[in-house]
């Protein structure tokens, strides 16, 4: 079926660790997002893809990195976790036309 | 959990008309509200906001949306619209979780 799957749900991890938020689809979709959220706050894109080794920062500022190596796939890095990166992060993806914007479950960080 | 509900699936207009989104929302308790607008091959932008204080809420763009608690609506308003503003539109509300409404795209035809 068809969908938008990230892994962990839930995460605590302390500060100074490696993470790594994966992101993966199923639609063949060319662009795809990352967008940042604090509890009862607006999203905030930070990072966007518009297909194949084509990454972009966003709008909000962020010390996370993303590659995208492949079509499906467009993993988020924090190479050094501080309880200030703890929020949920949000994957997205559209097709080439951008219409719609199918969000996956979201990573809920927690940084202690 | 939370739910949106967006009244309207598609809406076409002229240029020039008066425009209204329709949005309810489940929870009765604190929430913030936001509307949000994908235009053609772009992301998401923020409109607007409400956090609390003044119900009636003015966001970029000329759009404005009035929140009413009693009716849990946060209907998005704009008096004159344009053909930029085809686009898609979602409700979005937050307690601990943000929840979106399923969109609604607007054509406006020049």
């Amino acid at each position: 079926e068809a969908d938008i799957y990230q892994t962990p749900r839930y995460l605590v991890i302390g500060t100074g660790k490696k993470i790594t938020l994966e992101c993966s689809q199923t639609m063949g979709h060319d662009k795809m997002y990352w967008y940042q959220q604090d509890p009862g706050m607006e999203l905030h894109l930070i990072h966007y893809s518009y297909g194949v080794n084509s990454t972009e920062k966003g709008d909000l500022s962020s010390e996370s990195t993303v590659s995208r190596i492949r079509t499906e796939h467009f993993p988020l890095t924090l190479e050094s976790a501080r309880p200030s990166h703890t929020s949920q992060y949000l994957c997205a993806s559209s097709d080439s036309t951008g219409v719609g914007q199918y969000f996956g479950p979201g990573t809920r960080l927690t940084v202690t | 959990a939370q739910s949106v509900s967006q009244h309207n699936h598609h809406v076409i207009l002229s240029e020039a008309a008066s425009l209204e989104l329709g949005c309810n929302y489940s929870y009765g308790g604190t929430v913030n509200l936001f509307w949000y607008v994908q235009y053609p091959g772009q992301h998401l932008q923020l409109l607007l906001k409400y956090f609390s204080g003044d119900p009636l809420v003015k966001g970029i763009k000329g759009f404005e949306a009035e929140f009413i608690k009693s009716k849990f609506s946060f209907n998005l308003r704009k008096p004159s619209v344009q053909w930029s503003d085809t686009a898609e539109y979602f409700c979005a509300v937050s307690d601990y979780k943000l929840s979106f409404g399923a969109g609604t795209t607007v054509t406006v035809r020049a």
